[in-house]
């Protein structure tokens, strides 16, 4: 199956920072979701993106699909931010069937 | 639009007793998924359903996992003759399938403990 690596693996920040999570596959994908795990376990979907770039308040996510990664970009960051962030493809050729997860950023914000 | 719903939130069971869980999805969504979570690690798929089709099984299903999704609604899990290594954080999500704008939406999980 295809690979899904994620960087950095822990994070720790200080609120108000800003920060930058990377996530690489090793093949070609048709879609990629970011989800957001809070620390009571719900996983949250923040973008569908395969491609270019989304905006949502202070998270955006770009995707250069040809060069196989993905970035989310956290400004201004608040304690309710922590948690693990995952991103997550599907098998080449899938249309939404079986995704694949990396093993996740834990981010940590402090007041 | 409810959100995903799974029960039990948490289940404790001894080894070698069979469970089983339930996920309503969000009632629009054709497609329905089973995942698997440790500690520390990302969500492993499971499974997969298209209205009442099973569509898709990971090899980390096994003869010991059942799913079912009779009328195309809510699903349940079994899992029988339980074993330590099945403990875990047991996922569902659904999707509306027909376009490729579906992002999944996840449940709270049941989070399963077998001593």
């Amino acid at each position: 199956g295809i690979q899904v690596e994620q960087s950095p693996p822990d994070l720790i920040l200080q609120e108000g920072a800003n920060s930058t999570l990377r996530c690489n596959f090793s093949d070609s994908v048709n879609n990629l979701q970011w989800f957001h795990q809070n620390p009571w376990g719900q996983l949250i979907n923040l973008f569908y993106i395969p491609s270019g770039t989304k905006q949502n308040g202070r998270l955006s996510a770009t995707t250069v699909a040809t060069e196989r990664y993905s970035l989310l970009y956290i400004s201004s960051s608040q304690t309710t931010d922590s948690g693990v962030y995952f991103c997550a493809v599907p098998d080449r050729g899938s249309t939404l069937g079986r995704l694949y997860f990396g093993r996740g950023t834990q981010l940590t914000v402090w007041p | 639009d409810t959100g995903v719903s799974q029960n039990p939130r948490h289940k404790i069971t001894k080894r070698g007793q069979n469970v089983t869980f339930r996920c309503d999805p969000i009632s629009e969504h054709n497609r329905l998924y089973w995942y698997r979570q440790t500690l520390g690690q990302g969500p492993e798929f499971l499974t997969y359903f298209q209205n009442e089709a099973q569509l898709e099984k990971s090899r980390l299903l096994s003869d010991r996992f059942s799913a079912e999704r009779p009328k195309g609604s809510f699903s349940t899990l079994e899992i029988q003759r339980t074993e330590q290594g099945d403990s875990a954080m047991y996922l569902c999500a659904s999707s509306l399938g027909m376009t490729y704008n579906s992002p999944l939406h996840f449940g709270n999980g049941t989070r399963l403990t077998v001593t």
